[in-house]
């Protein structure tokens, strides 16, 4: 069974830029979680996406948006980059109930 | 509001020993709890997991305990070995929340060997 794949795996852009990352979940996932990753402070929760709803989103900016299409396959956008945007951008997938995530390689953005 | 910790950044074991990892959270809602190991340019990937209705879950080498009056848990690695060598992360969801995990910051083990 393929793993969860992120595209693309790395990303320069400048501030003020727009950027989109996309996940492929594992095939029968319904569930996509998107996280931000930065040194010092962990995985942050950033939303979740299943059957195309959003049905959780955490504390960030609406600058960052998210998607899900009904291939399960799910995108992430960030808007007017900041130059603290930088990080490795991680999704997650599961079934759908309460369960184990799976985790994509992640998407490393780095904005100049 | 980090509502999971990880006090410990690093930790050095030697091969052979017992390595702990410990967790502390502070919402009393939390019911699910993971643990998860990631190497460099991978994303993590899930060791082992409990329930609050239970205190310990073993799976071979690796066990978590879970002392839910004093909101912390912790995992231990028996023997360890160089491979595991990782940070591990511990996570904590409450069940009505769907998959809203809170992650902590993360610990460096390192086994020598």
């Amino acid at each position: 069974k393929a793993g969860v794949t992120q595209t693309p795996r790395y990303l320069i852009k400048t501030r003020g830029q727009q950027v989109t990352l996309s996940c492929s979940p594992i095939s029968g996932h319904r569930s996509v979680s998107w996280y931000q990753q930065t040194p010092g402070q962990g995985l942050q929760f950033l939303f979740e996406y299943f059957s195309e709803t959003q049905r959780n989103k955490g504390n960030f900016p609406g600058r960052f948006s998210g998607r899900q299409f009904s291939n399960s396959r799910s995108e992430m956008n960030v808007s007017t980059l900041e130059l603290g945007d930088s990080a490795l951008y991680l999704c997650a997938t599961t079934l759908g109930g309460h369960n184990e995530q799976f985790f994509g390689p992640g998407t490393r953005l780095t904005v100049l | 509001d980090q509502q999971v910790k990880q006090n410990s950044p690093s930790l050095r074991v030697q091969e052979g020993r017992i390595s702990i990892l410990n967790c502390d959270y502070t919402n009393s809602m939390f019911d699910y709890f993971l643990w998860y190991k990631k190497y460099p340019a991978e994303g993590p990937t899930f060791l082992i997991s409990i329930s609050s209705i239970k205190d310990k879950n073993e799976d071979g080498r690796f066990t978590v305990f879970l002392n839910k009056s004093a909101k912390h848990l912790s995992l231990h690695i028996v023997p360890s070995q160089p491979g595991d060598s990782a940070v591990y992360f511990c996570a904590a969801s409450a069940r009505n929340t769907g998959n809203q995990f809170y992650f902590g910051t993360g610990t460096s083990l390192t086994v020598i060997p």
